[in-house]
């Protein structure tokens, strides 16, 4: 059985420092892994998707990285601002539906 | 991608009583889901919503409790059934877009029910 791990669960950082989230899996077999992000009370946006046979995506200031044969992939998020704050989430493919960690919430000051 | 609407956004409702939430996608697509996200929680699937057939339920959902309608490639309905204080989370639905298992998945913005 898939299981999803997010460490740490919890960050806050003043604006303009760069971070890394990690998220861990349990099951290397996956065909892709995606990040999200989440505000309060709100549904989730796709930030990246990372298909298996890549092991970098970027998109702007985030970049992800995947290592299937350890299980892990960074988030790594550059030049923090207060508007990145939110939860972020990976999740990866278990059938045709997706295994979610429990997310770290990033807090970034001004 | 795709762009996925819910409706209502938010509710309050009484113990006992049934909510139907509705979700609408802009494109035909073959794989939509249902995840809830309790408070403070990840988000669990509860149900795979089939185009012309029965929904597939997780382990720990129950139609009775659950039952989703998929009418066509760009609708679904999940309706909460008699609910308890304990079914106050967000539901979303979510659609995937390429190949089973392999697939990029969106969500809508998410139905935030608290059940008094």
């Amino acid at each position: 059985k898939q299981e999803v791990t997010q460490i740490p669960a919890a960050l806050s950082v003043p604006e303009g420092e760069n971070l890394v989230l990690n998220c861990s899996f349990t099951d290397s077999a996956i065909y892709n892994l995606q990040w999200f992000r989440q505000d309060p009370g709100k549904g989730l946006t796709s930030l990246l998707l990372i298909q298996s046979s890549q092991r970098e995506q970027t998109s702007g200031r985030l970049n992800a990285s995947l290592d299937k044969s350890s299980g892990r992939s960074t988030l790594y998020i550059a030049a923090s601002q207060p508007g990145d704050s939110a939860t972020y989430l990976c999740a990866v493919p278990q059938g045709t539906a997706l295994i979610f960690g429990k997310g770290t919430t990033l807090s970034v000051s001004s | 991608s795709a762009v996925i609407s819910q409706k209502p956004s938010r509710d309050i409702c009484q113990r006992g009583t049934s909510l139907t939430i509705q979700c609408q996608v802009d494109s035909q697509v073959t794989m939509m889901f249902w995840y809830r996200q309790q408070p403070g929680q990840s988000l669990t699937l509860i149900a795979t919503a089939n185009q012309g057939s029965e929904a597939t339920y997780e382990s720990g959902f129950v139609i009775d409790k659950f039952p989703i309608s998929r009418p066509n490639l760009t609708f679904s309905t999940l309706t909460v059934s008699n609910m308890s204080p304990e079914d106050s989370s967000i539901y979303l639905c979510s659609v995937g877009i390429g190949l089973a298992g392999a697939n990029e998945q969106f969500f809508g913005p998410g139905t935030r029910l608290t059940v008094l």
